[in-house]
This record gives C-alpha cells, structure tokens and sequence, in this order.
C-alpha cells in the first residue's frame, strides 16, 4: 500500500527567507507525485506535479520540488517566500497510469511571519 | 465555467440526522470523487466514480453512500450522521492528461455533528 509522510507539521518562517516542505513516500510501483496548496477557507490548488522525466519540476508561485528516487523524497522548495505563501500544503502520491486514486499526507503548515 | 461547486458551505447536523452533499461539476470531467478533511490527517478518500451509474469505494467509506446518475452531479448521502462524521468535504472532478487525471477541488463543505 502506498502512504505519504510529512515530515513536519507546522513550519515557521521569515518573509523572504527559503523554505524547504519535506515529504516521503512509499510505494511498490511506480508513482506519480503531486505538491497541493489550500489557503485559509479555500480548497485545493495544484502547485506541480512530477509525472516522468526531469526529477526538477517547477511550478507556480515561484515553488519547486525534487523527485529522488532512491531516498523516495519529493521535496518542495522555495528561494524566498512571501506573506501570501502562507498555507497548508498537501503532497500526494498516486499509481502511475490509469486513474490514479491520490493518496495525501497530512499537510505542513506553513507559516510566513513578516 | 462555474468549475466544482459544494452545497452547502456549511451544516451542522444532530446525531441520527440524514442530509445529502451536493457536488456538480461544469467540465463534463467523467471522473469525481469525495474526500474528508481531517485535522493531521490530511484527505482521504471516501467514494469515487469513473463515470454515470459507476461508483466505487474508497479509503473510508462506512457510513456514506453515493450515487451518479448524470455525468455532472455526484451526491454524498449520510444516512444517520455520528459525531465521528464532523469533517471538511471536499468533492474533486478530473480528467485525463498526459497520462494520468488531473483533479479540481471544490470550496468544500464544513459538517459539524453534535
């Protein structure tokens, strides 16, 4: 079965300063791994998503994560965060091909202080 | 295009109560499926459905019942809420692309049983 760990709940940050959201997953099939973002009230975004190829994807917002395979990481990163960054962010994991059920983490809580 | 729209915003129910979650989609996305928010425990899947008149279980789907009868709607029924229901609902539509199924979020619905 596959699962999603989170490695930090709530993440403190300066305005400005980089920020890195960790998150593992396990699986014994190949995957297709998803970064989602809910501001206060609102439902989920999509952020980016890594499908094959490039192990770097960049998504919106200025954020970026890295698949590494062989430590099963998929880490979001940003240089310089803003005030507006502030939201929970969801990483995700689904079977590569067909309809993918995701399967989510329990969300960082990031928290962007001026 | 109104995208994926939740009625309602918010509910708040007694024990033993019934009520139906509205879900509807413009997209005419074939795929839709319901999640339940939990705190620290981020989405997980209650039911899904890969087109009219099919539907399938999730990851917790005891005590809610779905059905699709048109490719637009797919309404979640609790038939007697419990306290353990008090949850965030969030409905989901995809579709395919580029392999896999890109799924839109609702605004979500805050249920809270007493």
């Amino acid at each position: 079965a596959q699962s999603v760990t989170q490695l930090d709940s709530q993440v403190p940050v300066f305005e400005e300063a980089p920020v890195e959201l960790r998150c593992n997953y396990s699986s014994s099939v190949s995957v297709y791994l998803f970064w989602y973002v809910q501001y206060p009230n609102q439902g989920l975004q999509l952020l980016l998503k890594y499908l094959s190829g490039s192990t770097l994807v960049k998504g919106i917002n200025g954020f970026e994560a890295e698949f590494n395979k062989s430590q099963t990481s998929f880490h979001l990163r940003k240089p310089s965060v803003h005030i507006s960054d502030t939201a929970e962010y969801f990483c995700a994991v689904s079977d590569a091909g067909g309809y993918n059920k995701l399967i989510f983490g329990a969300g960082t809580r990031l928290a962007v202080h001026p | 295009n109104a995208g994926v729209t939740q009625t309602p915003k918010f509910q708040v129910l007694k024990t033993g109560q019934s009520m139906t979650l509205q879900c509807a989609q413009d997209m005419n996305h074939e795929y839709m499926s319901w999640y339940r928010q939990d705190p620290g425990m981020g989405l997980r899947l209650i039911h899904y459905s890969v087109g009219a008149g099919i539907t399938d279980q999730g990851e917790v789907p005891n005590g809610y019942n779905v059905s699709r009868s048109t490719t637009e709607d797919f309404p979640l029924r609790l038939l007697s809420a419990a306290p353990s229901q008090t949850s965030v609902y969030f409905c989901a539509s995809s579709y395919p692309t580029g392999g896999h199924y890109e799924q839109f979020f609702g605004p979500g619905t805050r249920l809270t049983v007493l």
